[in-house]
């Protein structure tokens, strides 16, 4: 089992709609969560951090966090083309020091 | 403006040749990494440093080396560069635990 797993997708969505992306991870120790946005040639770039259970809103995303599932998920509203990349969530675990585990990103489309 | 700045952003270099990737950061960060990423692929830390004097090798095996004698100056280098060596490298930087990390712009490495 990866530490951290996410559907590879392509996640396809219309503009306008809400795109529903997640990720699980295995160490239920860990203690901080984020997810980050990389256009295709670019570097990722941070969209959201989480390290409580709950949701936290920021503009259009949302995260949610259940860590009794070990589960973390972004949602996205109102969904744009410009928003059309892969996401990646990555996860500090448990005794790490902030070496962050990558998962291998969910490709999201959105079709206009 | 505080920022993480990689040099060259692309290069394209002979087997053999010896190149340092350079990587910067200006927000006083201690904590830093290389991590390196083929196209459409995950995210492989290569390695990290928590401070001065202070470097280690990451998750995936890499034939490159790096130095911290500055705290803003992160550099990567390949004694001898081979075609498996072409990838893209992506220098981050974090303020401390459970911070998220911050990446620079990557530099795309091409060995023929």
């Amino acid at each position: 089992q990866k530490e951290v797993e996410q559907n590879s997708g392509p996640l396809s969505v219309p503009e306008g709609a809400i795109a529903s992306l997640n990720c699980t991870y295995s160490d239920r120790g860990s203690q901080s969560f984020f997810w980050y946005r990389q256009y295709s040639g670019k570097s990722p770039e941070l969209i959201m951090s989480i390290y409580s259970n709950g949701d936290k809103e920021d503009g259009r995303f949302t995260a949610q966090l259940n860590k009794a599932s070990q589960y973390v998920s972004l949602l996205i509203r109102d969904s744009q083309p410009s928003d059309s990349a892969t996401y990646l969530c990555a996860v500090n675990p448990r005794g790490t020091t902030n070496k962050l585990i990558f998962g291998t990103g969910t490709l999201l489309a959105v079709q206009p | 403006e505080a920022d993480i700045y990689q040099t060259p952003r692309y290069l394209v270099i002979g087997t053999g040749k010896k190149i340092t990737l350079e990587c910067s950061q200006t927000m006083g960060h201690d904590k830093m990494y290389w991590y390196q990423q083929d196209p459409g692929m995950e995210l492989h830390l290569i390695h990290y440093s928590y401070g001065v004097n202070s470097t280690e090798k990451g998750d995936l095996s890499s034939e490159s080396t790096v130095s911290r004698i500055r705290t803003e100056h992160f550099p990567l280098t390949l004694e001898s560069a081979r075609p498996s060596h072409t990838s893209q490298y992506l220098c981050a930087s974090s303020a401390g635990l459970n911070s998220p990390l911050h990446f620079g712009n990557g530099t795309r490495l091409t060995v023929t």
